[in-house]
């Protein structure tokens, strides 16, 4: 089975800190993905990326970068956290053209605490 | 851009009852559906999709779902629940872009399951 690994399930973090959440993925797969899940606005995505060092925005990339230097992993970066960034944060990954539509496999999550 | 509606935010059903969660899109050409469950404290898992064929899909778990281009719906549903089904579910549609796919997903819907 794809796994996807979430470096940390629970983070406190202070306002202002610089955060890094980490990814790893192990099936070699080409598109990686961070999603922020908050109740009543469901899952919504940051930043994808569909090869080593390239990205694209999400529909909210404010006040957040993503690096990813190696395929199988994927990082997002709060630069400058803030308490509206308090949230669980998910990553995904699937494969690359038409098998994407077999589904991403998704991390169990970190929940963010910003304080 | 292709958007996704789950109407009810909350159902609630007895055990052994039969249950629809509903879905509507939007999209301006063909579209991938998906659902997804999470339970609690975990991550996010590929239940049912929709890619052609057969518009009556069926997933894990015993539930299934119709896909109705007329009405752009996409309703999963489950002829008998379980305690065990509680949980939320997530509707999705698949979108191509740029050089890779992404997920879009609805709000989610908390099926409670009561004895």
């Amino acid at each position: 089975d794809v796994k996807v690994t979430q470096s940390s399930r629970y983070l406190v973090k202070r306002t202002g800190e610089k955060v890094f959440l980490e990814c790893v993925q192990d099936m070699d797969h080409e598109n990686m993905f961070w999603y922020r899940q908050d109740p009543g606005l469901g899952l919504r995505l940051i930043y994808f990326s569909y090869d080593v060092k390239m990205k694209e925005k999400g529909d909210i990339p404010e006040g957040y970068s993503v690096s990813r230097e190696k395929k199988e992993r994927f990082s997002l970066i709060l630069e400058s956290a803030s308490t509206n960034q308090t949230s669980m944060y998910l990553c995904a990954s699937g494969p690359l053209g038409h098998l994407i539509n077999y589904g991403y496999t998704f991390g169990s999550g970190t929940r963010l605490t910003v304080v | 851009a292709q958007s996704v509606t789950q109407l009810d935010s909350q159902v609630p059903v007895f055990e052994e009852a039969p249950v629809e969660l509903r879905c509507n899109y939007s999209s301006s050409v063909s579209v991938y559906l998906f659902w997804y469950v999470q339970y609690p404290n975990q991550g996010l898992q590929l239940l049912l999709k929709y890619l052609s064929g057969s518009t009556l899909v069926k997933g894990i778990n015993g539930f299934e779902a119709e896909f109705n281009k007329s009405q752009t719906s996409f309703h999963l549903r489950k002829p008998s629940v379980h305690i065990s089904d509680t949980a939320e579910y997530f509707c999705a549609v698949s979108d191509f872009t740029g050089g890779g796919n992404k997920l879009t997903f609805g709000t989610g819907t908390q099926l409670k399951v009561e004895l």
